[in-house]
């Protein structure tokens, strides 16, 4: 079972500005990292799979890239706006069939007007 | 909608009843997956069925029971529950196994125990 962390727990930010947060992994027994966003009430939605060191991906405003070797991902918010408001889940899968994905506890973003 | 839907969304039970929690997906997904929230701890998995088959895990105590009767539906069969299992149940599925593709997950039941 890996170790996921991510920091912050939560992060207000005005609205417009650009944010990021942090997820890191142990570097050894790593195959993907996924990163969901959850909505309240709502069902976590995937943003990115990621598999390759080096790996950047983007989706409209946001994107992440993912450094296998250190073990970490970033994702990165750009001009933020209210509805960006959410919970930002990051998952490590480490290869083994009964291993699932292994989630970090999340950032809890708010967009402030 | 994520294509993967769970039902009840809310449910409350005492210790000694017996209830069943249902996911459906029509995704053609191979995999399922059940995973259990409490309060400030993050997603924890519970069980993993791919192609039908359960992949064991040992963690998770005898009163929890998952189901899989096809490839479209997954089944938590609860009796017996304390209230420290009182959580938010989120069913999911991906293409297969493997998770090199994203999962999609329902929308979760919320499991009250009194």
């Amino acid at each position: 079972i890996l170790n996921v962390e991510q920091s912050p727990q939560s992060l207000h930010v005005q609205e417009g500005d650009s944010t990021n947060f942090t997820c890191s992994f142990p570097s050894s027994n790593f195959y993907a990292l996924h990163w969901y966003r959850w909505e309240t009430a709502k069902s976590p939605e995937a943003l990115f799979v990621m598999t390759l060191n080096g790996d950047e991906k983007k989706k409209g405003r946001i994107s992440a890239t993912l450094n296998t070797k250190e073990g970490y991902s970033y994702l990165y918010i750009k001009g933020s706006q209210p509805e960006d408001s959410a919970t930002y889940l990051c998952a490590a899968y480490s290869g083994g069939g009964a291993d699932g994905l292994t989630f970090g506890k999340g950032t809890h973003l708010i967009i402030q007007p | 909608e994520t294509g993967v839907t769970q039902t009840p969304r809310h449910l409350v039970m005492g210790m000694t009843n017996k209830k069943s929690l249902k996911c459906e997906q029509h995704l053609g997904h191979n995999a399922m997956y059940w995973y259990k929230q409490s309060a400030k701890k993050p997603l924890e998995l519970m069980f993993v069925y791919s192609l039908e088959e359960r992949v064991e895990n040992n963690s998770v105590p005898s009163r929890f029971s998952p189901e899989c009767p096809n490839s479209s539906h997954l089944f938590l069969h609860l009796h017996t529950l304390q209230p420290e299992d009182s959580a938010l149940y989120l069913c999911a599925s991906s293409q297969d196994g493997q998770l090199n593709t994203e999962a999609f997950f329902g929308q979760g039941t919320r499991l009250t125990v009194v």
